[in-house]
């Protein structure tokens, strides 16, 4: 397997753009993170699903945020309108909650910068 | 709510010495314990992990943790460092309950003396 695949690897966008995250987890896993980066703030969970299904979206900044997982081997994460206090790391992972191992795999991450 | 502390945002340590990143956690039960590794510009790699049994762990790359129920701690360690080593190091929890919830610690960024 290919692990977890981000795209784009990188992002630089206007104040006010539309922004799109993607992200395909690794087949099979049923479990999937979206995480942000920030020197200030760290490793935030931001949501994850299950079964393609919203489980704790409680890390949402606020309503420009939202994400979706139409199936089970892909995410969108979209920042509309985009500001500058958004530039940072995202990061997607996935996991297998099928036996006890729950260890989270990552991808490459998508670096944002909103100017 | 879990929380996961550690207390050394930075450290530098000569090539060929030990050594040991600390980690706190706080939950009423024994969650899931992990370290990851981020390398400049990559994402995260797991190192090692601790479910349950023996508390002390082996992972990747010659790192060891020691999970410390009565501390509450769950170090890593290596007994001699290379320079390829230097990286951001992250503690995370997983509590019991819902095991998929992976929350990390703020990291530590080591360094290596040449």
């Amino acid at each position: 397997d290919a692990g977890v695949i981000q795209s784009p690897r990188h992002e630089v966008t206007e104040m006010g753009q539309e922004v799109t995250l993607r992200c395909k987890p690794i087949s099979g896993h049923d479990y999937l993170f979206w995480y942000r980066q920030t020197m200030m703030r760290g490793l935030e969970l931001l949501i994850y699903f299950n079964n393609n299904v919203p489980i704790d979206d409680s890390g949402m900044p606020e309503d420009r945020f939202s994400a979706k997982m139409p199936n089970a081997s892909f995410s969108t994460l979209k920042i509309q309108p985009s500001e500058p206090r958004d530039s940072a790391v995202y990061f997607c992972a996935s996991s297998f909650r099928g036996s006890l191992n729950t260890e989270a795999f990552f991808g490459q991450g998508t670096r944002l910068t909103v100017v | 709510a879990q929380s996961v502390t550690q207390p050394d945002i930075h450290i530098t340590v000569s090539e060929g010495a030990s050594l040991e990143l600390r980690c706190n956690y706080s939950y009423g039960a024994t969650p899931y314990l992990f370290w990851y590794v981020q390398s400049p510009g990559q994402g995260l790699q797991l190192l090692l992990k601790y479910f349950s049994g023996d508390t002390l762990v082996q992972g990747i790359k010659g790192f060891e943790a020691e999970f410390k129920r009565s501390q509450s701690s769950f170090n890593l360690r290596k007994p001699s460092v290379h320079w390829s080593d230097a990286a951001e190091y992250f503690c995370a929890v997983a509590p019991y309950s819902s095991a998929s919830k992976i929350i990390f610690g703020s990291g530590t960024r080591l360094s290596i003396r040449p």
